[in-house]
């Protein structure tokens, strides 16, 4: 069965810093999409960024990007220029292409500091 | 395009009592997925419907199921409500079955007295 770790259940960052966030997962498929997903207090999941396994070009929305490693199944995600409405669990997940079951981390809650 | 929208958006029932969980999913989505949220499991899938049809169902019990509608809207049912039940529930809708993308609500709070 697919899973997928987080190892970092916290995680804080001085606005204006850059932050990493781990993220590793478990599959035997070849193709399959990662995800990394927002939840604010409002308790809104946003879809942050996104990443089809077969493509080799690290996914970047804006101030956030990814360090894809598909041989050590990794999917890390860096916020860059960190601002206070950054702040929120942060969770990965990942989704077999042919059945809509998408699996996720237990999240990391991200601080950001003025 | 107006978003996911979930109904109600706070619940508050008692053991025992049944309950159904109404999602609309974004305009042209035919895939609708439901997730529970607790602080101690975490987020967990429920089931997936396409076109009418639930193609895929995570490992709840028999008391959880859900149905959808020919407009896409979809529906979850608890029934014999249990204080475990208590999380929010999220709905989330994509325009096709696995897509690459998956929009989510903004929950139903369940709360189990």
């Amino acid at each position: 069965a697919q899973t997928v770790t987080q190892s970092q259940p916290e995680m804080s960052v001085q606005e204006a810093e850059t932050v990493t966030l781990s993220c590793t997962y478990d599959t035997s498929e070849s193709d399959y999409y990662l995800f990394w997903y927002k939840q604010p207090p409002s308790r809104q999941m946003i879809l942050v960024i996104r990443q089809e396994a077969y493509k080799q070009q690290n996914a970047t929305e804006n101030r956030f990007s990814v360090n894809f490693q598909k041989a050590a199944k990794s999917f890390s995600l860096k916020i860059s220029d960190s601002q206070l409405g950054d702040a929120a669990m942060y969770f990965c997940a990942y989704r077999n292409p042919w059945w809509d079951d998408m699996r996720f981390g237990a999240g990391t809650r991200l601080t950001v500091k003025p | 395009k107006a978003g996911v929208t979930q109904t109600p958006r706070y619940l508050i029932k008692t053991r025992g009592q049944q309950v159904t969980l109404s999602c609309s999913p974004i305009s042209g989505h035919r895939s609708v997925s439901w997730y529970q949220q607790t602080p101690g499991q975490g987020l967990q899938f429920l089931f997936e419907y396409f076109s009418e049809t639930q193609r895929n169902k995570g490992n709840f019990p028999g008391r959880f199921s859900g149905r959808q509608f020919s407009n896409s809207r979809s529906e979850m049912n608890v029934s014999t409500l249990e204080l475990g039940d208590s999380a929010l529930y999220l709905c989330a809708s994509s325009p096709v079955v696995a897509g690459p993308s998956q929009f989510f609500g903004p929950g139903t709070r369940l709360t189990v007295l």
